[in-house]
């Protein structure tokens, strides 16, 4: 069964901190993606990455970085947290040359104080 | 900007009746088109995708895509509250990147 498996589902973190969101994936797919969701805005791209070491903006990647070192692993660097990064963030994946559906973690919903 | 949005909502229905939810998009390269469900507190997954223009069935979802007029819609046949959600569409580009709608929540009423 696929599987996208996020580090933490729950955060609370400081503004100012750095925050390290976590996401692994076991389908071998080339193709991961992060997302947050916030109500009446709905799912808004903040970084993919096609291939390891590689990394493309989304729509909203202001205040954002992201690592992509293995293949299985994309990681989402909120250098210094503030209180409008509060938020679901979802981490998908994809396969490379196929249907084009997107396979979800479980969410990490992160709270800035 | 490349756009899609979704009919206002909340929609309500009685359980049985047909639900119709609609979405049209500003891309007009648009490859591929998809329909997510989220459940409350759930995340997102892919019910229908399609990529032609005319009718896809599978149960009681039928996906209709009009790439000349830019809408696709989801048709829910005999509605049941199991499928109160939020519905997602969404489409991909050139670059495989997939764009969402803001959702529409969808109630049925027992």
């Amino acid at each position: 069964d696929v599987k996208v498996t996020q580090s933490s589902r729950y955060l609370v973190k400081r503004t100012g901190e750095k925050v390290f969101l976590e996401c692994v994936q076991d389908m071998d797919h080339e193709n991961m993606f992060w997302y947050r969701q916030d109500p009446g805005l709905g799912l808004r791209l903040i970084y993919f990455s096609y291939d390891v070491k590689m990394k493309e903006k989304g729509d909203i990647p202001e205040g954002y970085s992201v690592s992509r070192e293995k293949k299985e692993r994309f990681s989402l660097i909120l250098e210094s947290a503030s209180t409008n990064q509060t938020s679901m963030y979802l981490c998908a994946s994809s396969l490379a040359g196929g249907t084009g559906e997107l396979f979800f973690g479980e969410g990490s919903r992160l709270t800035v104080l | 900007q490349k756009e899609v949005e979704q009919n206002s909502g909340p929609l309500s229905v009685p359980e049985g009746a047909i639900a119709s939810l609609n979405c049209t998009y500003s891309d007009r390269g648009s490859q591929s088109f998809f329909w997510y469900r989220q459940y409350s507190g759930k995340s997102p997954e892919l019910i229908m995708f399609i990529y032609s223009n005319g009718d896809k069935e599978d149960g009681r979802f039928t996906a209709q895509l009009n790439k000349a007029s830019q809408y696709v819609s989801l048709l829910i046949r005999d509605s049941q509250p199991s499928d109160s959600a939020t519905y997602l569409c969404a489409y991909t580009g050139a670059n495989s990147k997939l764009t969402f709608g803001k959702g529409i929540t969808l109630s049925v009423r027992p």
